[in-house]
């Protein structure tokens, strides 16, 4: 079984700049989630999604980031602009149902500066 | 709303001895508990998961883990570690119904040494 791809797993951009990540989740996993994982820190959801609808973005930062996932299987998230804290490990999860394990893809390493 | 509490940030061992790396959590609400472990430029693999039933969780790699409800501690053992064993390992929590994101703890390293 594949498991949860991301994209690019590296990027480093300049402050102000506009950069997007793309998860392709597990085949017919219908919950997704994008976490943000700064170092020395645990992951911190940024927002949740059952099928293409979202369930929590409590903690996403709307005035920069913003999340899609159109017809409820990949998911993009785009940051704009971009800030020198938003250096982190971008982490996508995904599982069947709620109540199953969640399942990590590699995550994409962003750098600003 | 929970919150989880890693009290070590790392935690050396030797070769072949015991370790238990702390994990307790706070919340209002009955709660599901995991660890993982994250690979150097990999995501997170899960260890173990105590959702209800018996409070001893076994996962793999030889680990294991006791849910303590009046304590509200989730602690990882195992017997006897491995180089290999050299990892980050997050605790994690989940509550409620509908939403079952995951809150993270800040880590533990756990450094095996020959």
């Amino acid at each position: 079984e594949a498991g949860v791809a991301q994209s690019p797993r590296y990027k480093i951009i300049e402050k102000r700049q506009s950069v997007a990540f793309w998860c392709n989740p597990i085949s017919g996993h219908a919950t997704l989630y994008w976490y943000q994982q700064i170092l020395g820190q645990g992951p911190k959801l940024l927002i949740q999604f059952q099928n293409n609808g979202v369930v929590d973005d409590s903690q996403l930062p709307k005035d920069r980031f913003s999340a899609e996932r159109l017809k409820g299987v990949d998911s993009t998230l785009k940051i704009q602009p971009a800030k020198l804290e938003d250096s982190a490990v971008y982490l996508c999860a995904s599982t069947l149902g709620l109540a199953d394990t969640q399942y990590f893809g590699p995550g994409t390493r962003l750098t600003v500066l | 709303a929970q919150s989880v509490t890693q009290l070590d940030s790392q935690v050396p061992v030797f070769e072949e001895a015991p370790v238990e790396l702390r994990c307790n959590y706070s919340s209002s609400v009955s709660v599901y508990l995991f660890w993982y472990v994250q690979y150097p430029n990999q995501g997170l693999q899960l260890l173990l998961k105590y959702l209800s039933g018996s409070t001893l969780v076994k996962g793999i790699n030889g680990f294991e883990a006791e849910f303590n409800k009046s304590q509200t501690s989730f602690h990882l053992r195992k017997p006897s570690v491995h180089i290999s064993d050299t990892e980050e390992y997050f605790c994690a929590v989940s509550v409620g119904p509908g939403r079952r994101a995951l809150t993270f703890g800040s880590g533990t390293r756990l450094q095996v040494q020959p």
